[in-house]
């Protein structure tokens, strides 16, 4: 069973600190989606990565896919209370398995 | 642009009873997934669905059944629901068929087993 390990589970800090969020595994993945979930609704997916090495960015967040392909990072700079909710990563073999989610990293930013 | 509906938003059912769940697609949106999320954990894929053929099933027992029709929506039917079926259900539509596709869900439906 490919897996998805996200670190750390849990991140309680204060608005304006920086923070990074890890997703690892032992497989290559063809792709890597982060999503963002709230309470009360579905993921949301927040970006893309499909080669290795590639880092995109979204305002104030900064994703990074590993140069094997297997792991990635999510950056969040200046972090604000908005930030707040499930970070999930997940991931698509080349073999055609399914998108396979990690158990995801809870954020809460304090003003 | 309409975007992925399910119903009902919260469910109680006793164990051993059947529940069916349904999904809307997004325009445009011709493939969907079902997920299943305990509380504090990540989605669990359990099938999809691609032009009405079920296109690959997660480790989920056979209790667990699917079907999509014509206009792309779909269902998600549990029978001999156990206590441990308690979770979010989550629909997501996409696009092909592909499991490399971002996918777009529903704000999920709460199934509460006692």
């Amino acid at each position: 069973t490919q897996l998805l390990e996200q670190s750390p589970q849990f991140l309680s800090i204060q608005e304006g600190e920086n923070l990074t969020v890890y997703c690892n595994s032992s497989s290559v993945f063809s792709s890597l989606q982060w999503y963002r979930q709230e309470p009360g609704e579905g993921p949301v997916l927040l970006v893309t990565v499909v080669t290795g090495g590639e880092v995109k960015k979204l305002k104030r967040l900064t994703f990074q896919f590993g140069d094997a392909r297997k792991d990635s990072s999510l950056h969040i700079t200046a972090a604000q209370p908005g930030d707040t909710g499930l970070y999930l990563c997940a991931g698509a073999h080349q073999a055609g398995t399914a998108l396979i989610f990690g158990k995801g990293t809870t954020l809460s930013v304090s003003s | 642009e309409t975007g992925v509906t399910q119903s009902p938003t919260h469910l109680i059912k006793t164990r051993g009873q059947q529940v069916t769940l349904r999904c809307s697609s997004q325009s445009g949106h011709n493939t969907v997934s079902w997920y299943q999320q305990a509380l504090g954990q990540g989605p669990q894929f359990i099938f999809q669905y691609y032009r009405e053929e079920e296109n690959g099933r997660g480790n989920f027992p056979p209790r667990f059944s699917g079907l999509q029709f014509p206009n792309y929506s779909s269902e998600l039917n549990v029978n001999a629901l156990e206590l441990d079926d308690s979770a979010l259900y989550l629909c997501a539509s996409s696009l092909g068929g592909s499991y490399n596709s971002p996918l777009h869900f529903g704000n999920g439906t709460r199934l509460t087993v006692t």
